[in-house]
């Protein structure tokens, strides 16, 4: 149990183009859902959270109107990158939490990461 | 004070020896505590939760909690070279909102040698 999927697992843009990545918790609702961001060789950095049909909530120096995340069900959230540059090239993680009966509140669980690459 | 505090490593073990991660924190009120594996190229993987002081042992690791000296460890027991990995500690965020959050740590960076 507690999987997560993200799609599409990478991806190559041009500079100024939006890119979708979908993450969906299979076999569990997500109350919340979170969006990270890693650098290589760096931590992870907390972007947003989402909870299910609120808006985001976005870190400290995370651009709204560039990274716009939607979570419309329990079990979907998505992240726009709008007009996408070679500075936004990472390793894009979202993870999910929610109420599993027997979890703890907090326990988040990670999909697979996409990497997204801007030339 | 940074929030939660891993040495960075890198920890290296010889293979069948014990690694021993240890993390510190700064909120007293936090009640989560967590320990992730990451994989290099790979996204985390929750490997032990624990939420109460003591030990809690689940097949080849061990968390410690110490909520007075603010102290969370992971033991690895007979390490494998497959151990090999970063461990982030993550605690659960008291303070400022957003109490569901979890902050990281920078992760310590385990190598078991053959």
């Amino acid at each position: 149990g507690a999987v997560v999927s993200q799609h599409p697992s990478w991806v190559i843009c041009k500079s100024g183009t939006s890119v979708k990545i979908e993450c969906r918790s299979l076999d569990f609702q997500a109350t919340t859902m979170f969006w990270y961001r890693q650098f290589p060789k760096q931590s992870l950095m907390l972007m947003a959270t989402s909870n299910e049909g609120s808006k985001a909530t976005y870190e400290q120096g995370v651009e709204k109107d560039k990274f716009l995340i939607n979570h419309a069900s329990l079990t979907l959230s998505t992240l726009t990158v709008t007009s996408a540059h070679p500075e936004d090239s990472s390793f894009y993680i979202c993870s999910a939490s929610g109420g599993r009966a027997g979890w703890a509140y907090n326990e988040q669980f990670f999909g697979p990461g996409t990497r997204l690459t801007v030339l | 004070q940074k929030e939660v505090e891993q040495n960075s490593g890198p920890l290296s073990v010889p293979e069948g020896a014990i690694a021993s991660l240890n993390c510190t924190y700064s909120d007293r009120g936090s009640q989560s505590f967590f320990w992730y594996r990451q994989y290099s190229g790979k996204s985390p993987e929750l490997i032990m939760s624990i939420y109460s002081n003591g030990d809690k042992e689940d097949g080849r690791f061990t968390a410690q909690l110490n909520k007075a000296s603010q102290y969370v460890s992971l033991l690895i027991r007979d390490s494998q070279p497959s151990d090999s990995a970063t461990y982030l500690c993550a605690v659960n965020k008291v303070y400022g909102g957003s109490q569901g959050n979890l902050i990281f740590g920078k992760g310590t960076k385990l190598s078991v040698k053959p």
